[in-house]
């Protein structure tokens, strides 16, 4: 069964910082290309983050362009998302999710439970 | 706003048909990249509904079909049940914007 748990989110002041993880399981982790889905309270879905099976090619946002790090561990099955400077327009709960296809127009096939980031003083 | 044009709303009587578009421009759609659709109920993860415009994963009901022509896509549910009321989003990539989108979401209502 895959199962995709995220940890590490939590009330941050704006222009702080948060390292959100995702453990993977239930399936072979360096084939597939995983990215970061988020939803702003009472909104829809923004594409944030999508990364290669093995880690090579990124893909951002304009809106987190040069302050979002996504990153993997393919031997911990573990996804990395490195937030800084933290706005409130950040404030979401994000879903770790496992892509079918090329990371750049892949689609998800598995989602996450979502964890929830709040940016505010 | 996104490139993909949801309507905010949609409603049916239990047993109807209804239908969800997606509108987009030859960037998407119209540039012949796959359509996907989600169903969000209240509360919870997202979940895959349709893939590559018209291919139902393994456990959802047939109830739930995809088209996609020109430069839009639609998801169909026929046979509406109360369990369907949820929030529904589509999903493309942009050759303009480089990367992928998703419309805005329609919350449809089990009247």
């Amino acid at each position: 069964e895959v199962q995709l748990v995220e940890s590490g989110g939590g009330l941050v002041q704006p222009g702080g910082s948060l390292r959100l993880s995702c453990a993977a399981s239930g399936f072979t982790f360096n084939i597939y290309a995983m990215s970061w889905v988020r939803q702003a309270p009472g909104k829809g879905l923004e594409w944030v983050s999508p990364i290669s099976d093995s880690g090579g090619s990124t893909y951002y946002a304009d809106s987190v362009k040069g302050r979002f790090t996504i990153s993997r561990d393919n031997s911990k099955n573990t996804l990395y998302l490195q937030m800084n400077s933290l706005r409130a327009e950040d404030t979401a709960v994000y879903y770790c999710a496992k892509l079918i296809g090329a990371y750049s127009y892949g689609y998800v096939d598995y989602w996450g439970q979502g964890t929830l980031v709040t940016v505010s003083s | 706003q996104s490139v993909l044009t949801q309507p905010p709303s949609v409603s049916g009587a239990p047993g109807q048909r209804v239908t969800i578009s997606c509108t987009g421009s030859s960037s998407n759609i119209g540039a012949h990249y796959d359509v996907h659709w989600y169903q969000q109920l209240p509360g919870t993860a997202p979940k895959l509904l349709i893939y590559a415009n018209t291919n139902r994963p393994s456990g959802v009901p047939d109830r739930f079909s995809g088209s996609k022509s020109g430069t839009s896509a639609s998801l169909a549910i026929t046979g509406l049940q109360a369990e369907d009321e949820a929030d529904y989003y589509c999903q493309s990539y942009d050759s303009s914007l480089g990367g992928v989108m998703f419309g805005g979401g329609t919350k449809l209502t089990v009247l």
